[in-house]
C-alpha cells in the first residue's frame, strides 16, 4: 500500500524565519511524484511545489524548497523569510505511477508576527 | 478559465435526505476526482475518473454513496440516505492525462456538507 506520513500535526514558526515540514512515504514503485499542497482558510487547494523521483536536483519555487532524500523516502518542505500569509495546512502528497495522488494528513503551520 | 467549479459551496441537510454534489472539471481535463476532507481522517480518495469511465472507486465509502460522469463536463456525487457522519468537505479535482509528463491537479473550493 502506498502511504504518506506527515509526523508533525502542528508547527510554528516565527514570522521571517526558516521552517521545516517533515514527510515520509512508502511506496514500490519506482516513477513516482512528489508534491506538497498548501490549504489555506479559504480551503482552497494550492500546489506549492513538486518534486519527479528521477530528478536528484531538489525542486525550488521562490522561498519554497524541498529536501528530496530517494533511498531515505523522505521529502520535506522547507519555507524561508516566512510570511503571515504561509499560515495554512501543509500536505505531502505522492503519486506513484499511474496511480491517483495519496495524501498525507497535514500539517498546521502558523506565523507568529 | 474558471478553474475546477463545484454546487453547492455549502450544503445542510437533514438526515436521510438525499444529497447531490456537482462538479465542473476544467475544460480538456480528462482526469476527475472526488476526495472527501475530515479532521479525524484527511484527505480521502473517493473515486476517479478517466474519460468519464470509474476507474477506481474502493474508497467509497458505502452503497449510500454513488457518482457519476455523463460527460467530458459534468460530474455527481451523490449521498441517499445521507448521515450525520457524511459531514465533511467534499472536493472535485481535475487533471489533463495527456503526454508523457505529470500534469498538475487542480482542485475545486470544495462543498462543505453538513448533516443534522
Amino acid at each position: 500500500a502506498q502511504t504518506v506520513t506527515q509526523s508533525q500535526p502542528e508547527m510554528s514558526v516565527q514570522e521571517a524565519e526558516t521552517v521545516t515540514l517533515s514527510c515520509t512515504y512508502d511506496t514500490s514503485e519506482s516513477d513516482y511524484y512528489l508534491f506538497w499542497y498548501k490549504q489555506p482558510p479559504s480551503r482552497q487547494m494550492i500546489l506549492v511545489i513538486r518534486q519527479e523521483a528521477y530528478k536528484q536536483q531538489n525542486a525550488t519555487e521562490n522561498r519554497f524548497s524541498v529536501n528530496f532524500q530517494k533511498a531515505a523516502k523522505s521529502f520535506s518542505l522547507k519555507i524561508s523569510d516566512s510570511q503571515l500569509g504561509d499560515a495554512a495546512m501543509y500536505f505531502c502528497a505522492n503519486k506513484p505511477g499511474n496511480t491517483p495522488l495519496v495524501f498525507g494528513k497535514g500539517t498546521r503551520l502558523s506565523v507568529i508576527a | 478559465d474558471a478553474g475546477v467549479i463545484q454546487s453547492p459551496r455549502h450544503e445542510v441537510t437533514e438526515m436521510g435526505q438525499e444529497v447531490t454534489l456537482r462538479c465542473k472539471p476544467i475544460s480538456g481535463h480528462n482526469s476527475l476526482f472526488w476526495y472527501r476532507q475530515t479532521m479525524m481522517r484527511g484527505l480521502e480518495l473517493l473515486i476517479y475518473f478517466n474519460n468519464n469511465v470509474p476507474i477506481d472507486d474502493s474508497g467509497m465509502p458505502e452503497d449510500r454513496f454513488s457518482a457519476k460522469m455523463p460527460n467530458a463536463s459534468f460530474s455527481t456525487l451523490k449521498i441517499q440516505p445521507s448521515e450525520p457522519r457524511d459531514s465533511a468537505v467534499y472536493f472535485c479535482a481535475s487533471r489533463s492525462a495527456t503526454g508523457n509528463s505529470y500534469n498538475e491537479q487542480f482542485f475545486g473550493p470544495g462543498t462543505r456538507l453538513t448533516v443534522l
